[in-house]
């Protein structure tokens, strides 16, 4: 992921709302990805966005700038079980294969 | 379906031996793919199939490393005379291409601990 930038750590309260940035760069981009992980488990897809704009689903939205090469992805109403690592990847290329950020670890506290 | 599996879960082993893991993708998924994660870090890339053939390796992989999927099913990843440095865990994704995006199913991991 070394063409991916996302922030180390983030904190937040219960109920609060975060927006955990990322930044890319690539050539033959074919979509964003974040995923969510839990220590100790696998990754599990959140969402994807190929087209410039805010998707939402539920408590979590993720947006997409490709000119800027840049998304967010947006969690509301925190809740303790949102505590995980947030995985930012791109797919590009003609197999799609994503290629995942470092990661931002995201604690949330009472 | 019970998802993707990966087999061992741990694996302990001394540095120069050889060690093998084992994937079942999901039974309707014609790609897999083998990452491999160190604390702190996001998955990277290793090497995937699509059915049988092997049609993507990363550069960064060493020749010590192997990977086969026989029959277009499930998958092995071998390396050997391991090195403290190949200590990770080790995932296996699977994914259905059609339309829309390539979404991953992870399994839970084999972590690899070399002594």
């Amino acid at each position: 992921g070394q063409n991916i930038d996302q922030p180390t750590e983030m904190t937040a309260t219960e109920g609060a709302i975060v927006q955990i940035n990322c930044t890319y760069q690539t050539s033959g981009f074919n979509g964003l990805f974040w995923y969510q992980q839990h220590a100790g488990e696998a990754p599990t897809f959140l969402s994807y966005n190929v087209l410039d704009g805010l998707e939402e689903k539920g408590r979590f939205s993720s947006f997409l700038s490709r000119s800027k090469g840049y998304s967010y992805l947006l969690l509301k109403e925190l809740q303790m079980k949102d505590s995980a690592s947030y995985l930012c990847a791109h797919a590009s290329g003609g197999s799609y294969i994503p290629t995942f950020g470092r990661g931002t670890s995201l604690i949330v506290h009472p | 379906d019970t998802g993707v599996s990966q087999d061992p879960r741990h694996k302990i082993t001394k540095r120069g031996q050889n060690v093998t893991f084992r994937c079942d993708p999901i039974s309707e998924h014609n790609r897999l793919y083998w990452y491999r994660q160190t604390l702190g870090q996001g998955p990277e890339f290793l090497t995937y199939f699509q059915n049988e053939a092997q049609l993507e390796k990363s550069r960064l992989l060493s020749d010590r490393f192997s990977a086969e999927r026989p029959k277009g099913s499930f998958s092995t990843l071998e390396i050997q005379r391991t090195e403290q440095g190949d200590s990770a865990m080790y995932l296996c994704a699977s994914s259905s291409r059609g339309a829309g995006a390539n979404v991953l199913t992870f399994g839970a991991g084999s972590r690899l601990t070399v002594l």
